[in-house]
């Protein structure tokens, strides 16, 4: 277990909906990223947030967004879904800025129909 | 822009022999983090091993050890005595060590490992 909880574990949903992905990080840990993992695209970084803050953005798209709250815990927003957003959607987490490692949740499966 | 590439999609390897997994990467930075990430079926992703770019002595865990080569852009993970818990895909990634450390990791492809018994 490493620390990192994620919820849903699974999600299904329309095209053109809106969920909310939901990342606890490990205790003590400040800084929260985010990668989405696809057949096509592979794991990709989409957006990384430090004690509230944004701090660095990949390729994350328009409609998606994220933050993180007082209590360090994040959220994803996936907005105007398109079958292509189906994926594995990560939550990670390091201490600090830590350049040592990060320690990955579980993931939420989101499927698109 | 940093790439990751990893040319071995599978690796087949019978348990108990040793494998090594290829990676090469791309930068124009001096001082960086290489890691290897595996994850099973299960899909958790589990850290497997981490090198500092300006370490040269090559980081060891347990059965798991690198060949890093800066010149070459190189980093390699070798596994000794596989196991067949160590049936995976395994990731190779990239961090900058620039920006404060804010940035996230580059990821290969990935090569799926199979343990024949």
């Amino acid at each position: 277990d490493s620390g990192v909880t994620q919820t849903p574990k699974h999600l299904i949903t329309a095209t053109g909906q809106r969920v909310t992905l939901r990342c606890s990080p490990r205790s003590g840990d400040l800084s929260v990223y985010w990668y989405q993992q696809s057949l096509d695209q592979g794991l990709q970084f989409l957006i990384q947030y430090y004690n509230g803050e944004e701090r660095a953005k990949g390729n994350i798209l328009e409609r998606f967004s994220a933050q993180q709250f007082p209590d360090l815990h994040s959220e994803l927003n996936l907005s105007s879904l398109e079958l292509g957003d189906s994926a594995l959607y990560f939550c990670a987490s390091s201490a600090r800025d830590s350049y040592t490692e990060a320690f990955f949740g579980q993931g939420t499966r989101l499927t698109v129909v | 822009a940093q790439t990751v590439t990893q040319s071995q999609p599978e690796m087949s390897v019978q348990e108990a022999e040793t494998v090594t997994l290829s990676c090469t990467y791309d930068t124009s930075e001096s001082d960086y983090y290489l890691f290897w990430y595996k994850q099973p079926p299960s899909r958790q992703m589990i850290l497997v091993i981490r090198q500092e770019a300006y370490k040269q002595q090559n980081a060891t865990e347990n059965r798991f050890s690198v060949n890093f080569q800066k010149a070459a852009k190189s980093f390699s993970l070798k596994i000794s005595d596989s196991q067949l818990g160590d049936a995976a895909m395994y990731f190779c990634a990239y961090r900058s060590a620039l920006g404060g450390g804010a940035d996230g990791l580059t990821f290969g492809k990935g090569t799926h490992l199979i343990i024949q018994p």
